[in-house]
């Protein structure tokens, strides 16, 4: 079946640092890949996503590309600011990106950024 | 963005009793929610799918008997956790997808079972 591995946290970086929170996957066909991210006491939120190998997703300075030869969906950002604190889940849907399809989860990265 | 609602955000019931979680789409309409599990540092597992004017789909090893899904209009989807026990105690998180088909996130019940 299908599964999402990704780093397990807790994550500390100091503001501005460079952000990498790692994300493997396995699925049978070619699935879309997610992050999302959920902010203290709120729901999950879509932060990126790419639906085909070589994609790279983007928004609010973060990235991660769909690597098919390593299936991996690392997520980076260059500088990253308090604000980013939150929990991040590398998600993954088998079917493409319909939205009634199925999620599979990670386990999810608490990211705490210290001023 | 589109928004969804739980409620209640947190609920502590005595054992056996029977708990009602809500799941509404404000400002748009869902024929499809789905409802998840998360226990805590684990991933959010689906329990099911809930349609609108049909009987729910219950992912493998999901009790359909012990986790009632009714999906009564295009706006609210509830999950009745039947007789519940110690072990049922989790963070139950519904989600829908939007008019671009994007899926968005109630912010989550805590369940506590006592």
């Amino acid at each position: 079946g299908n599964s999402v591995t990704q780093m397990e946290g807790p994550v500390t970086l100091s503001e501005e640092a460079f952000l990498t929170i790692n994300c493997t996957y396995t699925a049978t066909g070619y699935p879309s890949l997610f992050w999302y991210v959920q902010y203290p006491g709120e729901g999950l939120q879509l932060l990126l996503k790419a639906t085909k190998a070589d994609d790279k997703g983007s928004n609010k300075g973060f990235e991660a590309t769909y690597r098919k030869e390593t299936t991996s969906f690392h997520l980076e950002k260059g500088s990253v600011q308090v604000s980013d604190s939150a929990v991040y889940f590398c998600a993954l849907s088998d079917r493409g990106y319909f939205g009634n399809e199925k999620l599979t989860f990670g386990t999810g990265t608490r990211l705490t950024i210290i001023p | 963005g589109a928004v969804v609602s739980q409620h209640p955000s947190r609920v502590i019931c005595k054992s056996g009793t029977s708990v009602k979680i809500e799941c509404r789409s404000l400002d748009f309409q869902a024929t499809t929610m789905f409802w998840y599990r998360q226990f805590p540092k684990q991933s959010l597992m689906l329990m099911a799918t809930s349609n609108e004017g049909s009987k729910a789909t219950y992912e493998q090893g999901v009790e359909k008997d012990k986790f009632l899904i009714n999906h009564a209009s295009l706006t609210l989807s509830t999950l009745t956790v039947t007789s519940a026990h110690p072990e049922d105690s989790s963070f139950y998180i519904c989600s829908a997808p939007g008019t671009y088909n994007e899926q968005f996130f109630g912010p989550g019940t805590r369940l506590t079972v006592l």
